[in-house]
């Protein structure tokens, strides 16, 4: 079966950094993708990781494990327009279905 | 066009009526998929298309969803005989198959609400 995991909410402090968990249990793997999507709007695309390890772009880096099911997304030196809900996709066949966690949701504190 | 549109913004219809809601994705992007989020939800996989064929219709529900893209473009999503249960927003994607990321670039939604 498709199964992905990650927090429901999250809550941080403007200026410090937060580490967004994702878990996933898929049938097939060819990549797993970080979105960001801000309420009422549309999830736009973060980050990609096909290969262990970690990809930095700019604050925000994301690591993966392809042996442990794992990922996380990590934002560095929050700012208030960071909070929104973040989304962990895994694309289980080439071009084909991608499957998307519950989202967590992110808060930002000044 | 410069992003991935969708029309219309918002539909509010009643049980048991029939809508169809429209993607026009990214000019050169051969593949498109619909979604569908409910309130507090990631997007879930409806149907995906690579040029004007169905790869991979596996998400849709049940038979009252359907889904064409007859020129490789434009694609209609079409729901008969509407249910409360189909309220939400459906979300288009498209992406160009063959870059090494193969990042989906989603259109702003469709606002359902069946009443």
């Amino acid at each position: 079966g498709q199964n992905i995991d990650q927090p429901t909410e999250m809550t941080a402090t403007e200026g410090a950094i937060v580490q967004i968990n994702c878990t996933y249990q898929t049938s097939g793997f060819n990549g797993l993708f970080w979105y960001q999507q801000h309420a009422g709007e549309a999830p736009t695309f973060l980050s990609y990781n096909v290969l262990d390890g970690l990809e930095e772009k700019g604050r925000f880096s994301s690591f993966l494990s392809r042996s442990k099911g794992y990922s996380y997304l990590l934002l560095k030196e929050l700012q208030m327009k960071d909070s929104a809900s973040y989304l962990c996709a895994v694309r289980d066949n080439y071009g084909q279905n991608f499957v998307f966690g519950p989202g967590t949701r992110l808060s930002v504190l000044p | 066009g410069a992003g991935v549109s969708q029309t219309p913004s918002n539909k509010v219809t009643e049980k048991g009526k029939y809508v169809e809601l429209r993607c026009d994705p990214i000019s050169g992007h051969t593949a498109l998929y619909w979604y569908r989020q409910s309130l507090g939800q990631g997007p879930e996989f409806l149907i995906y298309f690579q040029g004007t064929g169905a790869a991979d219709d596996s998400g849709l529900p049940n038979d009252r969803f359907f889904a064409v893209r007859p020129e490789g473009s434009v694609s209609t999503l079409k729901i008969q005989r509407t249910e409360r249960g189909d309220s939400a927003v459906y979300l288009c994607a498209s992406s160009t198959i063959g870059q090494s990321t193969d990042t989906q670039y989603f259109g702003p939604g469709t606002r359902l609400t069946v009443l």
